[in-house]
């Protein structure tokens, strides 16, 4: 079993829907987790982190983590043509040891 | 305050030739990570380092690649005697000391070094 698990994509959606990426996690002690957004070519930067159970919302983006399930998601509200890109979870499985996710491909059709 | 320093951006070796990539954590960071990604793939962990120490090396592949983070200086990545396979971009990442749920610290990513193997 693959320690941070993310369906790869492609999830495509028309402009103005709701995109919803999804990942699951093996490690139970696994303490926070995090969202980045990877253009093509570029760099992976830091959407959002959550590290306790339920809902954090911010401007379009909302994250939900469920521990007992060992489920993480991130949903983009309004999608935007700018919101097409990789989207990778990552794990802090604690003493600092992040581990990602291979990635989800999102579309955002116009 | 500068970001997570990588160099090169871009290096082209020819196959068997050494590669190296250096990398320079964030100011205050004492963690430093390397990445791969091959294309169209996501990132795969290699080695977590502090300095002078290897924490989890557990990513790297068995031969001809090493790391280090020696006292002074930047993190070394050093691939020997390359092959077309290790051809991809190669993303350094450092941390706080401390990574505690709570702070919401996390890890921050360098540019990346492409390394082409032709």
């Amino acid at each position: 079993q693959k320690e941070v698990e993310q369906n790869s994509g492609p999830l495509s959606v028309p402009e103005g829907a709701i995109a919803s990426l999804n990942c699951t996690y093996s490690d139970r002690g696994s303490q926070s987790f995090f969202w980045y957004r990877q253009y093509s070519g570029k760099s992976p930067e830091l959407i959002m982190f959550i590290y306790s159970n339920g809902d954090k919302e911010d401007g379009r983006f909302t994250a939900q983590l469920n521990k007992a399930s060992q489920y993480v998601s991130l949903l983009i509200r309004d999608s935007q043509p700018s919101d097409s890109a990789t989207y990778l979870c990552a794990v802090n499985r604690g003493l600092n040891d992040m581990r990602f996710g291979a990635g989800t491909r999102l579309t955002v059709k116009p | 305050n500068a970001g997570v320093m990588q160099n090169p951006r871009h290096l082209v070796r020819r196959r068997g030739q050494e590669a190296r990539l250096r990398c320079s954590p964030m100011k205050g960071h004492s963690h430093v990570y390397w990445y791969r990604q091959l294309p169209e793939e996501g990132l795969k962990f290699m080695v977590y380092l502090q300095k002078e120490n290897i924490i989890d090396e557990s990513g790297m592949p068995k031969e001809r690649f090493s790391a280090e983070f020696p006292k002074e200086g930047p993190s070394i990545l050093r691939i020997q005697q390359v092959v077309r396979g290790d051809s991809a971009a190669y993303f350094c990442a450092s941390s706080p000391p401390s990574l505690q749920a709570s702070d919401g610290n996390t890890i921050y990513f360098g540019e990346g070094s492409w390394l082409t193997v032709v």
